[in-house]
């Protein structure tokens, strides 16, 4: 079973569409939770991190559910430079260090 | 604003061949990172370092690698003897905390082998 799954994609959107990404995470030790950005070629960039409250950040949405093993992104009125590859990101706390496990990334391409 | 800063942005080298990897973490961070990602894949941990010591590694980082931290600054990644399926981009880490705080990524080392 793959450790942390995520949507295949690419997701196509208009320019405003709302767009949500769906995540599983398989080690249910993981202790932290993170979206992280990736445009083509470049590094990782840190997007949010995922709290069992939820939280906001302008038109980012992160929810996580422990119970179920799922995470959450959403981002609504879609923009032309939200066009990225989105990362889920668990971290796994081991003897203290934490290893952060990346799933594959689902691409989000968004159109005029 | 700090970042991780890596050297060379590009490498090509020949098969059997030794490189190093260069990166400058953050000035105040005390844990860094390792991770690669093969052209279409995932971005896979590689090595965790911390106290001057591996703290975590995977199973990819096998006798072939090693990781030194010679000075205050610097934070290498070797590879002794390079095979094709090395190549891939490299990016080095640094967090404050081992915990739950953000790693920041370094903008990455494409290392072709040939």
């Amino acid at each position: 079973r793959k450790e942390v799954e995520q949507d295949p994609g690419p997701f196509n959107v208009p320019e405003g569409a709302t767009v949500a990404f769906n995540c599983t995470y398989s080690n249910s030790a993981s202790q932290s939770f993170f979206w992280y950005r990736q445009d083509c070629r470049k590094e990782p960039k840190l997007l949010m991190s995922v709290y069992s409250s939820g939280n906001e950040d302008g038109r980012f949405t992160a929810q996580l559910n422990r119970a179920s093993q799922y995470i959450s992104l959403l981002i609504r009125d879609s923009k032309l430079s939200d066009s990225a590859t989105y990362l889920c990101v668990v971290n796994l706390l081991n003897s203290g260090y934490s290893t952060l496990t990346f799933g594959k990334g689902t691409m989000l391409l968004v159109s005029p | 604003e700090p970042e991780v800063t890596q050297t060379p942005s590009h490498q090509v080298t020949q098969m059997g061949q030794e490189v190093i990897l260069r990166c400058v973490p953050i000035s105040n961070h005390l844990y860094f990172y390792w991770y690669r990602q093969i052209l279409g894949q995932k971005v896979e941990f590689l090595v965790s370092f911390y106290n001057n010591e591996i703290s975590e590694k995977s199973e990819i980082f096998d006798d072939q690698f090693s990781v030194e931290r010679p000075d205050g600054s610097n934070f290498t990644l070797k590879i002794r003897s390079t095979k094709l399926e090395d190549s891939a981009m490299y990016f080095c880490a640094s967090s404050d905390s081992g915990r739950d705080t953000e790693a920041f990524f370094g903008q990455g080392t494409r290392l072709t082998v040939v």
